[in-house]
């Protein structure tokens, strides 16, 4: 079945420095979603990329979506304290179904 | 502002017996899902349905069942629990492929 690999598990950054998730899927995609997870939260959905070489910002985060459909990435500019908690990617594959495969996450602490 | 909803936020039940966790959501979403989280493994899908009493296996459904009787209301069944269901537990509904709205997540510990 489809697989989505997330590195890196963890990272540990001091405030300021920036930040970069990597997704890797084992086929390609109908679309990707990113979402964030903060301590004692639940996932909450940050974005969507839907098209081949897709770049998409939000303030201080871009979110890039492979040529190829089959990677993405999410990066933090400058980290705040804000920003911790776990980003986890998430794919479609299509073909029918509704289901969404996630990484694994990539847990986020910022150091003040 | 969709709100989906789950039963009890922490549950505490001994093994063997029979657990039900509901999830309900006020979006008239078509599709609804139940997910585990554990550290390390990140969501992984137990069972999701697209439709009223349709249902469809995820990646880990052994062990559980699901039950969607009305639109808005997706339950998951644990028939005899197991300590290894030990978990948290979120549901989550969405439209087609779209983006996935999660509840609050159940924090169930079986003894």
């Amino acid at each position: 079945g489809q697989q989505v690999m997330q590195i890196p598990q963890y990272q540990h950054v001091q405030e300021g420095e920036d930040f970069t998730t990597y997704c890797n899927s084992s086929t390609t995609l109908s679309n990707i979603q990113w979402y964030k997870q903060r301590p004692g939260g639940h996932p909450v959905f940050l974005i969507q990329l839907v098209k081949s070489g897709e770049v998409k910002k939000q303030k201080r985060l871009t979110f890039q979506f492979g040529e190829a459909k089959k990677n993405s990435s999410l990066h933090i500019t400058a980290t705040q304290t804000t920003d911790v908690g776990t980003y986890f990617c998430a794919g479609f594959s299509g073909a029918g179904s509704y289901q969404l495969t996630f990484g694994k996450g990539t847990k986020l602490s910022v150091i003040p | 502002d969709v709100k989906v909803t789950q039963s009890s936020r922490y549950l505490v039940k001994r093994t063997g017996e029979k657990v039900f966790l509901e999830c309900v959501q006020d979006m008239d979403h078509e599709n609804m899902f139940w997910y585990r989280q554990d550290p390390g493994l990140g969501l992984r899908l137990i069972y999701f349905s697209y439709d009223v009493k349709m249902k469809e296996k995820g990646d880990i459904p052994e062990g559980y069942s699901v039950s969607r009787e009305k639109k808005e209301r997706f339950s998951l069944i644990l028939e005899s629990a197991s300590t290894n269901q030990t978990s948290m537990y979120l549901c989550a509904t969405s439209v087609l492929l779209d983006t996935q709205y999660f509840g609050p997540g159940t924090r169930l510990t079986v003894l």
